[in-house]
């Protein structure tokens, strides 16, 4: 166990709609990060949160946002999905943005249908 | 641009044999490198890492990688392979100041432990 819990676990949402993955970061941990893993991207690092400011991003699309709450915990918003946005989605968190290690989540497997 | 090449989406071992998994990376500046693996329905898991110093590093369940930078590789290896080796791995890379959550990642080589 790696201490950082994503919720739901699997999510299955039709084209068009709207979705909030959440993460809790491991206790203590300041820096979240969100990365998405499919079959033909493979694992994409989508955006980085340090103490409740965006801090770096990737490759995230428009219609993806995120933020992180001063309990430190982080939601990932996807809007206006579509079929190519299925995919696991990981979450993992560090305790700084310097030479530390970043633990990951078992990750939310998002299907739209 | 940054990116990281892991050769061969699969390799197959027999149960005792070496195991041998490559990376090769492209940097301009020093690189962190990782390596992680990923068991079937669950989420990534830190095997090891070099940052600085010593090239060779060991990590949990036997497995180490060296850092070569004349190649840029950073292979992963075990000297003889279990049934619960069975797993997909990624080699991955940070730069700059080692912010280490914001990772490059091959795309996965998936190995096969034949009894």
């Amino acid at each position: 166990d790696s201490g950082v819990t994503q919720t739901p676990k699997h999510l299955i949402t039709a084209t068009g709609q709207r979705v909030t993955l959440r993460c809790s970061p491991r206790s203590g941990d300041l820096s979240v990060y969100w990365y998405q893993q499919s079959l033909d991207q493979g694992l994409q690092f989508l955006i980085q949160y340090y103490n409740g400011e965006e801090r770096a991003k990737g490759n995230i699309l428009e219609r993806f946002s995120a933020q992180q709450f001063p309990d430190l915990h982080s939601e990932l918003n996807l809007s206006s999905l579509e079929l190519g946005d299925s995919a696991l989605y990981f979450c993992a968190s560090s305790a700084a943005t310097g030479n530390t290690e970043a633990f990951f989540g078992q990750g939310t497997r998002l299907t739209v249908v | 641009a940054q990116s990281v090449t892991q050769l061969g989406s699969h390799v197959s071992v027999s149960e005792g044999a070496l195991v041998l998994l490559r990376c090769n990376y492209s940097s301009s500046v020093p690189p962190y490198l990782f390596w992680y693996v990923q068991y079937p329905n669950q989420g990534l898991q830190l095997l090891l890492k070099y940052t600085t110093g010593a090239t060779l590093v060991k990590g949990i369940n036997g497995f180490e990688a060296e850092f070569k930078k004349s190649e840029t590789s950073f292979h992963l290896t075990k000297p003889s392979a279990h049934m619960s080796d069975a797993a997909e791995y990624f080699c991955a890379v940070t730069y700059g100041s080692g912010n280490t959550g914001k990772l490059i990642f091959g795309q996965g080589t998936t190995l096969q432990v034949k009894p």
